[in-house]
C-alpha cells in the first residue's frame, strides 16, 4: 500500500524558515517523480514544486521560486521542501504527491494527508 | 505559464442528474489533463488522466473528454457520494503544472 506521510509543519513568523518532509513507502521511491501541492484555507489547489526521480529536473511555481527548495533522498525514501523567507500567503496545507512516472510532467496518483504551515507573527 | 479556467465555480444538482464541468487551457495541452475529486478534510483523489482515461477503481459514471484547449468532466448519474469539489490539472510539458480554480458540486 502506498503511503505518503508529511511532517514539519507548524506556526512560523514571517521571514523565517521551515523544512517539510515526506516519508514514502509501499512503492519503489526512486522510480518516480515527486511533488508538493498546497492549499490555502478555503482555497483551491496550487502546485508548488516537483522533482524528477534522480533530482535531475526540478521545477517551481513562480510564487515560491527563489525561496523554496525541493530535494529528495532516495536512500531514505524521503522528499523535502525547504521553505525560506516565508510570507503570510504561504499559509496552507502542504501535500506531498506522487507522480506517475520518472519525470516531473505528471499527474498525481497518490497524496499524503498534508502538513499545515501557518505563517503569522 | 498555462492558465486553467474551470467552470462553473459552483453547481447545484440532484441525485440522478447528469452534470458537466468544463476546463479550458490558455494553450493546447495535448490531452495532458487530469481530474481530481476532493471532499472536505481529505486529500484530492485522482479520477481521470490523459483527459479521458479512468483511474482504476473509479466508477464508470465518471467520464472525460476534450482536446486541444477544451476539456470536460461528466458525471452521468450523480450519487450522494459525488458531492464534492472537483479540480482539473494540466501536466503538459514544463512546469508549472497548474490546477483549475475548482468546482464545488452541491446538493440541490
Amino acid at each position: 500500500e502506498v503511503q505518503l506521510v508529511e511532517s514539519g509543519g507548524g506556526l512560523v513568523q514571517p521571514g523565517r524558515s521551515l523544512r517539510l518532509s515526506c516519508a514514502a513507502s509501499g512503492f519503489t521511491f526512486d522510480d518516480y517523480a515527486m511533488h508538493w501541492v498546497r492549499q490555502a484555507p478555503g482555497k483551491g489547489l496550487e502546485w508548488v514544486s516537483g522533482i524528477s526521480w534522480n533530482s535531475g529536473s526540478i521545477g517551481y511555481a513562480d510564487s515560491v521560486k527563489g525561496r523554496f527548495t525541493i530535494s529528495r533522498d532516495n536512500a531514505k525514501n524521503s522528499l523535502y521542501l525547504q521553505m525560506n523567507s516565508l510570507r503570510a500567503e504561504d499559509t496552507a496545507l502542504y501535500y506531498c504527491a506522487k507522480g506517475v512516472g520518472a519525470t516531473t510532467s505528471s499527474y498525481f496518483d497518490y497524496w499524503g494527508q498534508g502538513t499545515l504551515v501557518t505563517v503569522s507573527s | 505559464d498555462i492558465q486553467m479556467t474551470q467552470s462553473p465555480s459552483s453547481l447545484s444538482a440532484s441525485v440522478g442528474d447528469r452534470v458537466t464541468i468544463t476546463c479550458r487551457a490558455s494553450q493546447g495541452i495535448s490531452n495532458s489533463l487530469a481530474w481530481y475529486q476532493q471532499k472536505p478534510g481529505k486529500a484530492p483523489k485522482l479520477l481521470l488522466y490523459a483527459a479521458s482515461r479512468l483511474e482504476s477503481g473509479v466508477p464508470s459514471r465518471f467520464s472525460g473528454s476534450g482536446s486541444g484547449t477544451d476539456y470536460t468532466l461528466t458525471i452521468s448519474s450523480l450519487q450522494p457520494e459525488d458531492f464534492a469539489t472537483y479540480y482539473c490539472q494540466q501536466y503538459y510539458s514544463t512546469p508549472p503544472y497548474t490546477f483549475g480554480q475548482g468546482t464545488k458540486l452541491e446538493i440541490k
